[in-house]
């Protein structure tokens, strides 16, 4: 079973439409990240989490919102979606600080019409 | 190398052939740095890692060599597998713990 889990895997949506994202980990780490992937761009970030009642913003945050709701499960919003949002999302954990490297969920891409 | 736009570096190898595969990075202060492989329609992979008290690392049919003088960064991958046709990008991790990545280069092997 894999250790971080993104549903949904695809999602195509309208302009306007709020959308949510969600991930969940069984890895026990206390670290969650939400990142965008566009092409020929590297990952950035919008959103991390450090623990259930710490959030904090990332580099490209305008126009999304997250939820940590237990240590496992962070999820992404976007409350109103639009086309520049067309982007691969990944999800990331990670142990603390220091050497600890992130381990990925497998992505969602979504489209926004 | 890596670089942002809107196309990626290419590599392509033969198989069996090595590749290096090269990353320059922007903060001299960073500590730490990460090489993530990533295969189509996957998320990214931890490959391998190097701290900045270190110039070299090696794993299996992996070597990552740091050169701080001039904050760049390489992956060399021994004799070249069909399998290891991917995007691969380095991430380095600031001492207040930001990670920043690199845009990733394409690695086609060819048989």
């Amino acid at each position: 079973d894999a250790d971080v889990t993104q549903t949904p895997r695809n999602r195509i949506t309208k302009t306007g439409k709020r959308i949510m994202l969600e991930c969940s980990q069984t890895k026990g780490h206390d670290r969650m990240y939400w990142y965008r992937q566009d092409p020929g761009l590297g990952l950035r970030l919008i959103y991390y989490s450090f623990d259930v009642k710490d959030i904090n913003k990332g580099e490209i945050s305008d126009g999304y919102s997250v939820s940590r709701q237990a240590q496992a499960k962070f999820s992404l919003s976007l409350e109103s979606a639009i086309p520049n949002q067309t982007a691969l999302y990944f999800c990331a954990t990670r142990a603390g600080t220091g050497a600890d490297t992130q381990y990925f969920g497998p992505g969602t891409r979504l489209t926004v019409l | 190398g890596e670089s942002v736009g809107l196309h990626l570096p290419t590599l392509s190898v033969q198989e069996g052939d090595n590749s290096i595969i090269n990353c320059a990075y922007s903060n001299s202060a960073s500590d730490y740095f990460i090489w993530y492989k990533q295969e189509s329609g996957k998320g990214p992979q931890f490959i391998i890692d190097i701290r900045s008290n270190m110039d070299k690392r090696q794993g299996q049919r992996v070597t990552v060599l740091l050169n701080k003088t001039v904050k760049h960064l390489s992956l060399q991958i021994a004799a070249t597998q069909p399998g290891d046709s991917a995007v691969y990008f380095c991430a380095e991790i600031g001492l207040n713990n930001d990670m920043r990545f690199g845009a990733g280069t394409r690695l086609t092997v060819k048989p």
